[in-house]
């Protein structure tokens, strides 16, 4: 079944430690994203890719740092985690070539950093 | 910079009560219109959309938005709430130009239905 994994769900780690969080999806789509949520605040776009080996920064600035060596898969990496880095990550993916296709999403990692 | 406003941050309803969510966009050029919709435990999903044509989209589950250009809007109703809607919604816009499918969401309403 097509669908969009994120690994692990959840995840509580110490100051300093790398992460890098997965993302995979099964549809083929050349565009998949990386968004922020902090709790009852809105979604934040850090990090997009529209294809391999492309990858941009999004309009939340962002110590994460992606890359798009598959199409099927979007590794979000970052290198020193701190108490700040505190969120909910959800990766996102879109087929076709136009804008009005849906962006699916993920099931999300919600990190904490102690 | 274009920005999503969600009024409603929190909202309690009783079942068969109606519902209607305000969203309004900063952009000033074409724009496409989103719903997303989380249910407790499940994944965002889309609710519907509008992107060109009639102002008034059917989504699933018997929700609808209308698009009003000069208000910069794209509010959610639904006639009869049920249990079942119980969730979290966003409202979320791309810019019409170009192709980057971009999305700027709104800060989400928290919707609560009593049985």
């Amino acid at each position: 079944e097509a669908d969009i994994y994120q690994t692990p769900r959840y995840l509580v780690i110490g100051t300093g430690k790398k992460i890098t969080l997965e993302c995979s999806q099964t549809m083929g789509h050349d565009k998949m994203y990386w968004y922020q949520q902090d709790p009852g605040m809105e979604l934040h776009l850090i990090h997009y890719s529209y294809g391999v080996n492309s990858t941009e920064k999004g309009d939340l600035s962002s110590e994460s740092t992606v890359s798009r060596i598959r199409t099927e898969h979007f590794p979000l990496t970052l290198e020193s985690a701190r108490p700040s880095h505190t969120s909910q990550y959800l990766c996102a993916s879109q087929g076709g070539g136009s804008q009005h296709n849906e962006q699916f999403f993920g099931p999300g990692t919600r990190l904490t950093v102690l | 910079a274009q920005s999503v406003s969600q009024h409603n941050h929190h909202v309690i309803l009783s079942e068969a009560a109606s519902l209607e969510l305000g969203c309004n966009y900063s952009y000033g050029g074409t724009v496409n219109l989103f719903w997303y919709v989380q249910y407790p435990g499940q994944h965002l999903q889309l609710l519907l959309k509008y992107f060109s044509g009639d102002p008034l989209v059917k989504g699933i589950k018997g929700f609808e938005a209308e698009f009003i250009k000069s208000k910069f809007s794209f509010n959610l109703r639904k006639p009869s709430v049920q249990w079942s809607d119980t969730a979290e919604y966003f409202c979320a816009v791309t810019q019409g130009s170009g192709n980057t499918g971009k999305l700027i969401f709104g800060q989400g309403t928290t919707l609560q239905v009593k049985p």
